[in-house]
């Protein structure tokens, strides 16, 4: 069962190139979020979405753009990356159906923009 | 906008040691609390799952306990060792939104 799966692992990008993040689940979970994660800090919200379609702003969406398709993939497009991208990022799924159920997390995606 | 606070930032303890863990957060109008470990340069693994009707959840030696009219939360690590050292995060589920609020975690050392 592979749960939630991002590529790439790693990534290294120059100011202004553009990149798409991937992500995909395989447990038919309706929701699906974009954390970032800083040094020191707590995972804040980027975008999430409630379902093939639907997405949202969460925390902090600026620089970034999403979109879902089908239930299962979730990528988060970087447009013009700046060193203020530099971060790791993680998605995450959960499924609501059956109420307050357990979020589950990918490895992350490591980014460094130079 | 719900705040999540994890005191203390870090801690270091001998193997052996009981220890706890805590989670405060501001809106007690929660659906659920989860508890996270997370190892440098790794993703997140969940580790307890309390929902908002429940007061505590235990799984081998962690034990979690949520009283939401407080606002708090504590994981309770017994017989600690250095295998737990890691990073703990405590993330809460709000009624009025889709995503899990953060804290920014205790980073834990447990010593031979």
């Amino acid at each position: 069962n592979a749960g939630v799966t991002q590529t790439p692992k790693f990534r290294i990008l120059k100011i202004g190139q553009s990149m798409t993040l991937q992500c995909a689940q395989d447990m038919n979970h309706n929701y699906m979020y974009w954390y970032r994660q800083d040094p020191g800090m707590g995972l804040k919200l980027i975008y999430y979405s409630v379902g093939a379609g639907i997405t949202d702003k969460g925390e902090v969406p600026n620089g970034y753009n999403v979109s879902r398709s089908t239930t299962e993939d979730f990528p988060l497009r970087l447009e013009l990356a700046a060193p203020s991208q530099t971060s790791v990022y993680f998605c995450a799924s959960r499924d609501p159906g059956q109420g307050a159920t357990e979020a589950f997390f990918g490895q992350g995606t490591r980014l460094t923009v130079v | 906008k719900q705040e999540v606070t994890q005191i203390p930032a870090a801690l270091s303890v001998p193997e052996g040691e009981n220890l706890v863990l805590n989670c405060s957060f501001t809106d007690s109008a929660i659906y659920n609390l989860q508890w996270f470990r997370q190892d440098p340069g790794k993703g997140l693994t969940s580790l307890l799952l309390i929902q908002s009707s429940q007061r505590e959840q235990t799984s081998g030696r962690l034990n979690a306990s949520l009283d939401k009219s407080s606002g708090r939360s504590t994981l309770y690590i017994a017989a600690s060792q250095p295998g737990d050292s890691a990073t703990y995060l405590c993330a809460v589920g709000s009624n009025s939104g889709y995503a899990l609020n953060f804290g920014k975690g205790t980073s834990l050392l447990v010593t031979p």
